[in-house]
């Protein structure tokens, strides 16, 4: 089962400009997490904002998390080339037995 | 990747046949897990293992076997049963590091084509 919703599905913008991915979900949550994969690599862990937390930052991302409307929201501000790759969020459900659920993600492109 | 070694890279299995992939870690964590991704979609959990003799079920596991023997390795097997198993596949462990927050870090991956 799919927890989490990204939209947009993809994203096109020049270098400089910030990128914002939307994410919604549908039942209670420990935490959720963004993760970022490059074409047919693994997936990397980037940022996690727990549940009782608004927004959160970690260099160039900044988080927010809105419980009463389900949702989480990551921004890469002056975003990079090399920003290019797919984010997914992930939800850890409130006694979810440690498993994470992912989205369909989010196709960024940075264009040079 | 992060100690998680998925072998091989690259297989390719005409119909009919079983095939395991292997997935070794030198991270020490207890948990471990198999995703598998579709073109342009996201995860889906196949099998999880929270400790070496146990493992559950996840949301796509018919076609699909596994076994915890040792705490390093968690192999998938991909049986003639699985209808549709051309596909990337993505072995995980968990790690509780994070002030309790369970965050995954990931192989980088197996590709599966059947032929």
């Amino acid at each position: 089962s799919q927890q989490g919703e990204e939209d947009p599905q993809a994203l096109s913008i020049q270098e400089g400009e910030n990128a914002t991915m939307n994410c919604s979900y549908k039942t209670s949550i420990n935490n959720l997490q963004w993760y970022r994969q490059n074409s047919g690599r693994g997936l990397v862990h980037l940022i996690l904002i727990r549940s009782n937390e608004r927004e959160k930052h970690s260099g160039r991302l900044r988080v927010t998390l809105d419980t009463s409307k389900k949702s989480s929201s990551l921004l890469i501000t002056a975003s990079r080339a090399a920003d290019t790759a797919s984010y997914f969020c992930a939800t850890e459900s409130a006694g979810g037995y440690n498993k994470l659920i992912f989205g369909a993600g989010t196709r960024l492109a940075v264009h040079p | 990747d992060g100690g998680i070694t998925q072998s091989p890279k690259y297989l390719f299995r005409k119909e009919g046949q079983n095939v395991t992939l292997s997935c070794e870690q030198n991270l020490n964590h207890d948990a471990m897990y198999w995703y598998r991704q579709d073109p342009g979609q996201g995860l889906r959990l196949i099998y999880y293992s929270q400790i070496v003799n146990d493992f559950q079920k996840g949301d796509i596991a018919e076609g699909y076997s596994v076994s915890r023997e040792k705490k390093e390795s968690f192999p998938l097997t991909v049986t003639s049963a699985q209808k549709n198993p051309t596909a990337f596949y993505l072995c995980a462990t968990l790690d509780r590091s994070m002030s309790g927050a369970n965050v995954l870090t990931f192989g980088a991956g197996s590709r599966l084509t059947v032929l």
